[in-house]
């Protein structure tokens, strides 16, 4: 089955540093977002990205956040100044059309990668 | 407010027992609710969509229900496994393209 990769599965960073997280969506899909996980809590949507250019974002997804499609496969999250509040796993997750209104529309999620800001 | 609300916050069974899973909505207008398994430590996994026009799913052992009046979902396990041992989250949408409303999940342990 076709999947999501991320890249790292875990970093530690400290506070104030910047932190680029990477993914691989799958191939066909067009659609392509990032939730966050903090430890106990539920998943949360930041952003929802497609042509190039952010569809969607949450209240989370402020200033310090960025995405960015480098190229032709790779779908990267970047947090400009970590905080300790930052600390999560982070679900990178892509989708053949937009949303989760299509109800044919599986949202595909990578295995995530865990950030520590210490 | 669009709240996703799920119950018990975690369970435990024996191996080869049944349980069930519950899960309460207020997401207007509703598109579809789907259950995801997540592992510890990993990333969702899709295990059934359904529409308000489906009362039933299935997906090899686990059975979803919705009440789309009531605005409940049920998610059924049988026969239960030790690989079984999960967090299963409610995830529902809204007919508009904004973000799915996923509830904190229900921590399942099977142990033998």
């Amino acid at each position: 089955e076709p999947e999501v990769t991320q890249t790292p599965s875990h970093q530690v960073t400290q506070m104030g540093q910047e932190v680029i997280l990477r993914c691989v969506p799958i191939s066909n899909h067009l659609y392509f977002y990032w939730y966050r996980q903090i430890l106990g809590q539920k998943v949360e949507f930041l952003v929802s990205f497609y042509n190039n250019e952010i569809s969607e974002k949450s209240e989370i997804f402020d200033d310090q956040f960025s995405v960015e499609r480098p190229d032709g496969s790779n779908f990267t999250l970047k947090i400009r100044s970590t905080k300790l509040e930052d600390s999560a796993m982070y679900f990178c997750a892509s989708s053949e059309i937009l949303g989760g209104s299509y109800t044919g529309n599986t949202i595909y999620f990578g295995e995530g990668s865990w950030l520590t800001v210490v | 407010k669009n709240q996703v609300e799920q119950s018990p916050q975690s369970l435990i069974i024996l191996e080869g027992k049944n349980c069930t899973l519950q899960c309460n909505y207020t997401v207007s207008p509703f598109s579809n609710l789907r259950w995801y398994k997540q592992d510890t430590g990993r990333g969702p996994v899709s295990l059934t969509i359904m529409t308000f026009s489906e009362n039933t799913k299935s997906n090899g052992r686990y059975t979803a229900t919705l009440d789309a009046d009531t605005k409940q979902s049920s998610l059924h396990i049988t026969a239960s496994q030790l690989s079984d041992s999960a967090s299963y989250i409610c995830v529902v949408a809204n007919s508009g393209n904004t973000p799915l409303v996923f509830g904190k999940g229900t921590r399942l342990s099977v142990i033998a």
